[in-house]
């Protein structure tokens, strides 16, 4: 199915521990985004990138990191995570021509 | 810098009436585009809306409206007949001229519906 996706939807991991979040479009969109939503700052950049192997950092990349070899893969990893990870992870797509953005389901994650 | 105000933490109203949420911009692009999300309980992010910043007349779709006016910097949103379905946090959301820059979220409004 055409769309955008995000795996896992739910983890659980303990400080120290290195995870990656994934995110998979099926539209070939150049720009992709990575969110986080904590309670009280709603929705904040991660990284986001405007095409393979171009990415930027967002307001609040520090303990993060992403790649992007190929278009439709933009996953996030978090080397070492901390506690204040912990949040929901919202991945985003969009195209140059409709100026549209299209959010996967997100992932939550907690750091314990 | 650009940024998005919604001063409206949190608002409760009794299932029919009628609501408006606030959404306040800052930027210094004179093209950019303005969006609204939902958010209902299940946690996805619905788009409602995207504005560019050349269109100032108002929008109507079913029980939903938007204002956007310039002068002030303002894009509110409004639910006439409210339901209880329309419980949600609403996100207001700027982006520069390109379109496909990154979005700029306000914090969100949090909007229960009572019964």
């Amino acid at each position: 199915d055409a769309g955008i996706t995000q795996s896992p939807r739910y983890k659980i991991t303990e400080t120290g521990r290195q995870v990656t979040l994934m995110c998979h479009q099926t539209w070939s969109h150049s720009y992709m985004f990575w969110y986080r939503q904590d309670l009280g700052h709603g929705l904040r950049l991660i990284y986001y990138s405007a095409a393979a192997d171009i990415t930027d950092k967002g307001e609040v990349p520090d303990g993060y990191v992403v790649s992007r070899s190929k278009t439709e893969n933009f996953p996030l990893t978090l080397e070492s995570a901390t506690r204040s990870q912990t949040s929901v992870y919202f991945c985003a797509s969009s195209d140059r021509g409709t100026y549209g953005y299209t959010f996967g389901s997100g992932t939550r994650l907690t750091v314990v | 810098a650009q940024k998005v105000t919604q001063a409206q933490t949190e608002i409760s109203v009794v299932e029919k009436e009628d609501v408006t949420l606030d959404c306040v911009y800052e930027t210094r692009d004179t093209t950019y585009y303005l969006f609204w999300y939902k958010q209902p309980p299940s946690g996805e992010l619905v788009f409602l809306i995207r504005r560019n910043s050349f269109d100032e007349q108002n929008e109507i779709s079913g029980r939903y409206s938007w204002n956007f006016q310039k002068s002030t910097s303002s894009f509110n949103f409004t639910i006439t007949a409210s339901q209880v379905v329309d419980s949600a946090v609403y996100f207001c959301a700027l982006s520069e001229a390109s379109g496909n820059t990154p979005l700029v979220f306000g914090k969100g409004t949090r909007l229960s519906v009572i019964a």
